[in-house]
């Protein structure tokens, strides 16, 4: 079955500190998606990478698809309190996306 | 505006007494899913519907059923809910399966006492 491990599973930064977080598949993936939920909320889409080493920016937000369409990245430039959630990424597999273990990150004012 | 909506936001139970979830949605996406979330873990696939076809996964339980009626209105039923059942639900929905979006509710907050 589908493995998707996200790394590190907490994080916490000086407010104004990068931050990154990594999502890796055991299998070449079709696309990736990232989601965003702040504590308390629901999941809310933040983007989808289809081509390999594809590479897309929101803003302080960059996302990344690996050559291989087996890993994909997020990294948040100069973090703000606003930041503050958990990011799981969500694969396909057979007709459905699976989300990732996901990330949760605490910044620090 | 509100695209997916969930009713009732909160909900408790009593331990072995069936419950019922909602979920509608403006969008009129064709598949609708459900999800079980617990504390610090990531959303669970529970079964999904594409259009009318109802899609369970192979892990979840037999006390969980769904259904659709019409293509804006999708219902959780927990038959017997134990104390393990304690969780958020999350509706969402998307427009087909795999490339698209999910566009999610607020969710459940269900307690089981």
């Amino acid at each position: 079955g589908q493995q998707v491990m996200q790394i590190p599973q907490y994080q916490h930064v000086q407010e104004g500190e990068d931050f990154t977080t990594y999502c890796n598949s055991s299998t070449t993936l079709s696309n990736i998606q990232w989601y965003k939920q702040r504590p308390g909320g629901h999941p809310v889409f933040l983007i989808q990478l289809v081509k390999s080493g594809e590479v897309k920016k929101q803003k302080r937000l960059t996302f990344q698809f690996g050559e291989a369409k087996k890993n994909s990245s997020l990294h948040i430039t100069a973090t703000q309190t606003t930041d503050v959630g958990t990011y799981f990424c969500a694969v396909p597999t057979g007709n459905q996306f699976y989300f990732g273990t996901g990330t949760s990150l605490t910044v620090i004012p | 505006d509100a695209m997916v909506i969930q009713n009732p936001r909160y909900q408790v139970t009593q331990f072995g007494k069936p419950v019922t979830l909602s979920c509608s949605q403006t969008l009129n996406h064709n598949v609708m899913y459900w999800y079980q979330q617990k504390s610090s873990q990531a959303p669970k696939l529970l079964f999904h519907y594409y259009d009318k076809d109802f899609n369970n996964e192979a892990d979840t339980p037999d006390n969980f059923q769904s259904r659709r009626p019409n293509t804006s209105f999708c219902f959780l039923d927990i038959r017997s809910p134990g104390l393990g059942d304690a969780a958020m639900y999350l509706c969402a929905t998307s427009r087909a399966h795999r490339t698209e979006t999910q566009y999610f509710g607020p969710g459940t907050r269900l307690l089981v006492l």
